[in-house]
């Protein structure tokens, strides 16, 4: 089993929908989560950046943890072409510098 | 924001000769960068962690005569591909660690080698 499960999708969405996009992580010493987004052929961009339970909302953005459930999520609304990409979790433990990523997300949203 | 820029964006090559790609953290100091290696359609492979004046730290499985790594100032890292085979080529991405800030991962645009 890997440390992050993220389901790789595709996930095709109509412009203006709600993108629901999630990973699981069955490490508890992960205290740092983060989101990135990856066009083709580029490197990640940091779009979320969290260390608590809870909400973090940023423009069209919202990031949420569960760390009871070992869980995160990331919502995009009023969601726009340009938003068609892949994106990936990755987590941190409190002690070391690496990150764990998911597998990413592949998401499109059509016109 | 954190800018990272990673030259050269594209770079092919003939079989048996290195290239060297270059990190470099434009707006703030990063005594931690990182080389990941991503294939199509897949996730960011750590490679190595580079600690600025000492040796880089590789990961399991990569050969680090293979892929040498310097990092030789707070701002720089370098990595070199040396005696390019077509098995190499791939998409190579740096970061950098903002050691200033909440020790976040700022990533370059990416590599991308060919080696005919």
């Amino acid at each position: 089993q890997k440390e992050v499960e993220q389901d790789p999708g595709p996930l095709s969405v109509p412009e203006g929908a709600i993108v629901s996009l999630n990973c699981t992580y069955s490490n508890s010493a992960f205290q740092y989560f983060m989101w990135y987004r990856q066009y083709s052929r580029k490197g990640p961009e940091l779009l979320m950046y969290t260390y608590s339970s809870g909400n973090k909302e940023d423009g069209r953005f919202t990031a949420q943890v569960d760390k009871s459930s070992k869980y995160i999520s990331l919502f995009i609304r009023d969601s726009q072409p340009s938003d068609s990409a892949t994106y990936l979790c990755a987590l941190r433990a409190a002690a070391g510098n690496k990150l764990t990523f998911g597998g990413g997300t592949r998401v499109l949203v059509k016109p | 924001g954190a800018v990272v820029s990673q030259h050269p964006s594209w770079v092919i090559c003939k079989s048996g000769t290195s290239v060297k790609i270059e990190c470099r953290s434009l707006d703030f100091q990063a005594t931690t960068m990182f080389w990941y290696r991503q294939f199509p359609k897949k996730s960011l492979m750590l490679m190595a962690t580079s600690n600025e004046g000492s040796k880089a730290t590789y990961e399991q499985g990569v050969e680090k005569d293979k892929f040498l790594i310097n990092h030789a100032s707070l701002t720089l890292s370098t990595l070199t591909v040396t005696s390019a085979h077509p098995e190499d080529s791939s998409f190579y991405i740096c970061s950098a660690r903002d050691a200033g800030g909440k020790y976040i991962q700022y990533f370059g645009a990416g590599t991308r080698l060919s080696v005919l």
